[in-house]
């Protein structure tokens, strides 16, 4: 089944310091990968995407994620964390619908907390 | 970006009843997608609704249980029939937008059954 992974619920970490947000994936064929944040009481907001090109992505907010076919990970980093990056993180992937379309699935989400 | 307006934001709702939740965008969209998350859980599809044919339902979600409309490229319904208080959830719309690898959501209806 094709599907996304997210290991942690909630990954910690201080400010000012790298923070790194895993996501793992199943898919069949070349993987359209995203992430993507929600803030409290906001709604869902696109951060970045993997599509072809480089491994190494760049997003809003000073976010990059990294794609690596081998391990068939889409980890989501940042060198430098902010208490304004706290907030909920998910990995989706794009998958072929039995209708013949394109859907969107989601992983279980990661909550990050950055600490002051 | 797309401009999505979703309505209501929230309701609450007697059990047996149905609540239909509308979605607007400010473009004309080929792709809709309806989902629903827990608090802070996350999204799991409920539908698509691609206009011009018949909604595509996910594994553990019918058409008499959540009907869906699509009347044009704009606009689309979902309603939650005969709830229960297992239906309270927050439900979103989101769109992706021409070859622009993306989704779009909208703000999100947060329902709740007593």
């Amino acid at each position: 089944a094709q599907s996304v992974a997210q290991p942690e619920d909630q990954v910690n970490v201080a400010e000012g310091n790298p923070l790194t947000v895993k996501c793992t994936y199943s898919v069949s064929g070349n993987p359209y990968l995203f992430w993507y944040v929600q803030y409290p009481n906001r709604g869902l907001q696109f951060l970045l995407k993997y599509i072809t090109g480089d491994n190494l992505v760049k997003g809003s907010y000073g976010f990059e994620a990294e794609f690596n076919k081998s391990q068939t990970s889409f980890h989501l980093k940042k060198p430098s964390a902010l208490v304004s990056d706290s907030a909920l993180y998910f990995c989706a992937v794009r998958v072929i619908a039995t209708s013949g379309t394109y859907k969107y699935i989601f992983g279980t989400g990661t909550r990050l907390k950055v600490l002051a | 970006s797309a401009v999505i307006s979703q309505k209501p934001s929230r309701d609450i709702c007697q059990r047996g009843t149905s609540l239909t939740i509308q979605c607007q965008v400010d473009s004309q969209v080929t792709m809709m997608f309806w989902y629903r998350q827990q608090p802070g859980q996350s999204l799991t599809l409920i539908a698509t609704a691609n206009q011009g044919s018949e909604a595509t339902y996910e594994s553990g979600f019918v058409i008499d249980k959540f009907p869906i409309s699509r009347p044009n490229l704009t606009f689309s319904t979902l309603t939650v029939s005969n709830m229960s208080p297992e239906d309270s959830s927050i439900y979103l719309c989101s769109v992706r937008r021409g070859g622009d690898e993306k989704l779009f959501f909208g703000s999100g209806t947060q329902l709740s059954v007593l």
